[in-house]
């Protein structure tokens, strides 16, 4: 069984730049989820993506966007970066309909300059 | 008032020591509940998962929901220094047939001193 894989593991942007981060989800997986976590923060929910289409959305502006592909990989895009971005981003897969208990890749952490 | 409550610590104890981590929440909606560990700079780990109320145990683990409290808790017995992590709780509650988004509570970072 594979897990939860994330790429890269860490980038660094400047202000006003865009990025694209990458999640391929655990094997039997079909539903990936997005999270925030800032520094000595719990992970903040920024949206969920089942059947390539966005399943719900958390308090995040649009500049936040998302794709899922037939594999169920996904990929998270933030346009417009803002210092307060810096965070590790978390991706997090599960199997729509079942217990949907999500299992977390190593994440992406991202540093705004 | 934040959806999910949990003292960040830190909590420093002794190896062999009983570790008791707790949350409180407010939204009756919730009915799944976990705990995930958090080594430095790496993705949270599942360690439990509760539907509803009651306790479950796997090793040195237990887990408890006090749904009619809003409360839950993590006991760790005969606790080891790799257990020094944080320990994050997290919850959900039924939407559209998925619970598709996990609240956070902040992380309680544990250090178990040898």
């Amino acid at each position: 069984e594979t897990g939860v894989t994330q790429s890269p593991t860490h980038l660094i942007k400047t202000r006003g730049q865009q990025v694209t981060l990458r999640c391929s989800s655990q094997s039997g997986h079909n539903t990936v989820s997005w999270y925030q976590q800032a520094l000595g923060q719990g992970p903040q929910f920024i949206f969920q993506y089942y059947r390539e289409e966005e399943n719900g959305r958390g308090n995040f502006p649009p500049r936040f966007s998302g794709l899922q592909f037939p594999n169920y990989s996904s990929e998270l895009n933030v346009n417009a970066l803002e210092l307060d971005d810096s965070a590790l981003y978390l991706c997090a897969s599960s199997l729509f309909g079942g217990s949907d208990t999500q299992y977390f890749g190593p994440g992406t952490r991202l540093t705004v300059l | 008032q934040k959806e999910v409550e949990q003292d960040p610590g830190p909590l420093s104890v002794p190896e062999g020591a009983i570790v008791s981590l707790n949350c409180t929440y407010s939204n009756s909606a919730f009915q799944y509940f976990m705990w995930y560990r958090q080594y430095s700079r790496k993705g949270p780990e599942l360690l439990m998962y509760t539907y509803s109320s009651g306790n479950k145990e796997d090793g040195r683990f237990t887990a408890q929901v006090d749904k009619s409290s809003k409360y839950i808790s993590l006991f760790i017995r005969d606790s080891q220094p790799s257990d020094s992590a944080t320990y994050l709780c997290a919850m959900s509650g039924n939407s559209g047939g998925s619970n598709y988004k996990l609240t956070f509570g902040k992380g309680t970072l544990l250090t178990v001193n040898p």
